[in-house]
């Protein structure tokens, strides 16, 4: 089966700067990574997702990209808000099928 | 967008008892939801996938008498913990994903605290 690899575990930066949380996936046949953020005693939400036809996409200050060949994928906030902190889960799988989490990242930005 | 509700939020039960959680998907049909399990600071673990009049698929390890999924309609699925025990407590968390979309992402609930005392 799949397996997600997320790294690092948890990123502490200033307000302002840059995030970028890096995964890997195993399954060759994985075809969509979605990047869920979790807030303390909620269910995950969805931000961004990308899927295999695309290497890299865009939504405001956040971007996912993907390298298919390296099987990696990584998720980038610009201009970090302290609303940003949270716990965020990459994920990989197929469009209709089940998806196979990452480890998690605490991210948390200073004001 | 779709929302997925998940009730209750919070129970607190007595070891040897039963309790239902449900997931409803408000504004769209679901065919299949999956069940997630979470402990404190750890990932999501996925315990069975919920398929619409048909048995559900569980992962390896998930006792399948303990956890009993029933999904009836497609906007409801239902897991019961059976018996209950102090090791049951965790955050179990629902998903469901938007029927007849080609690139449906996977909505979540808000999740159920369960706490066996």
């Amino acid at each position: 089966g799949e397996n997600v690899e997320q790294h690092p575990s948890t990123l502490s930066v200033q307000e302002g700067d840059s995030a970028v949380i890096k995964c890997t996936y195993s399954d060759s046949a994985s075809n969509y990574f979605p990047w869920y953020k979790q807030e303390l005693g909620k269910g995950p939400q969805l931000i961004i997702d990308i899927r295999s036809n695309v290497g890299e996409k865009k939504d405001q200050r956040i971007a996912v990209t993907l390298n298919k060949t390296a099987k990696h994928f990584s998720l980038h906030i610009t201009e970090t808000q302290p609303e940003d902190s949270a716990v965020y889960f990459c994920a990989g799988g197929t469009s209709y099928g089940k998806l196979t989490f990452g480890q998690g990242t605490i991210l948390t930005v200073h004001p | 967008g779709a929302v997925v509700s998940q009730h209750p939020s919070r129970v607190i039960c007595k070891s040897g008892t039963s309790v239902k959680i449900e997931c409803r998907s408000l504004d769209f049909q679901a065919t299949t939801m999956f069940w997630y399990r979470q402990f404190p600071k750890q990932s999501l673990m996925l315990m069975a996938t919920s398929n619409e009049g048909s048995k559900a698929t569980y992962e390896q390890g998930v006792e399948k008498d303990k956890f009993l999924i029933n999904h009836a309609s497609l906007t409801l699925s239902t897991l019961t913990v059976t018996s209950a025990h102090p090791e049951d407590s965790s955050f179990y968390i629902c998903s469901a994903r938007e029927e007849g979309q080609l690139s449906s992402p996977l909505h979540f609930g808000n999740g159920t605290r369960l706490t066996v005392t």
